[in-house]
């Protein structure tokens, strides 16, 4: 069955530093990818996606993800993370040719101290 | 006005009762969802709704029922709730016309099951 991992389950950064989330799947087929944001006590926001075309997409807040399909990765990146970054991630993938479903990562908590 | 709403925002039951969250939207999206959220694990997808007459379980749907009573309207009932269905729960929208499955969010439902 398809799924989705995140390693990092809980990552705490400071103000400036760089991140770098990973997300891998395990599906050969034709993939669209997804990065969601969760801020606290909020719903999910789409952060950022890929279907097509070039393999690194630049998301709102200066997050980009680059999808290298060697190694079934989609990892999120963000040069400077600022203190409202502090959030939970999802990685999610969609099949549009097969399970037709969004399947989600089980998410990385990120806090960012000031 | 949100695009997507779920009611209640939070509710406190008792095991065995019976209880329905209510989701509706104004994307004129025709795939709805129903996930649950759970701390470490993510977000499981419970029900989920092609268009009003197509209604597939997911990966959790033990326990759950879901109504699609119109294109904007999809429903979800614990028919006897227990504790471990405690969690919070999130309806979303798709639209099939587009190429990759982005799915748009409701703020979700904090359930607690005493």
């Amino acid at each position: 069955a398809q799924s989705v991992s995140q390693h990092n389950h809980h990552v705490i950064l400071s103000e400036a530093a760089s991140l770098e989330l990973g997300c891998n799947y395990s599906y050969g087929g034709t993939v669209n990818l997804f990065w969601y944001v969760q801020y606290p006590g909020q719903h999910l926001q789409l952060l950022l996606k890929y279907f097509s075309g070039d393999p690194l997409v630049k998301g709102i807040k200066g997050f980009e993800a680059e999808f290298i399909k060697s190694k079934f990765s989609f990892n999120l990146r963000k040069p400077s993370v600022q203190w409202s970054d502090t959030a939970e991630y999802f990685c999610a993938v969609f099949s549009p040719g097969g399970f037709q479903k969004l399947v989600f990562g089980t998410g990385t908590r990120l806090l960012v101290s000031p | 006005d949100a695009d997507v709403t779920q009611t209640p925002r939070n509710r406190i039951t008792k095991t065995g009762k019976r209880i329905m969250l209510e989701c509706s939207q104004t994307k004129g999206h025709d795939r709805m969802y129903w996930y649950r959220q759970d701390p470490g694990l993510g977000l499981r997808l419970i029900y989920y709704s092609f268009d009003v007459k197509d209604i597939n379980k997911g990966e959790i749907s033990d326990g759950y029922s879901v109504s699609r009573q119109a294109q904007a309207k999809f429903s979800l009932s614990l028919e006897s709730a227990i504790p471990n269905q405690t969690a919070l729960y999130f309806c979303a929208t798709s639209d099939s016309n587009r190429l990759a499955d982005t799915q748009y969010f409701g703020p979700g439902t904090r359930l607690t099951v005493l």
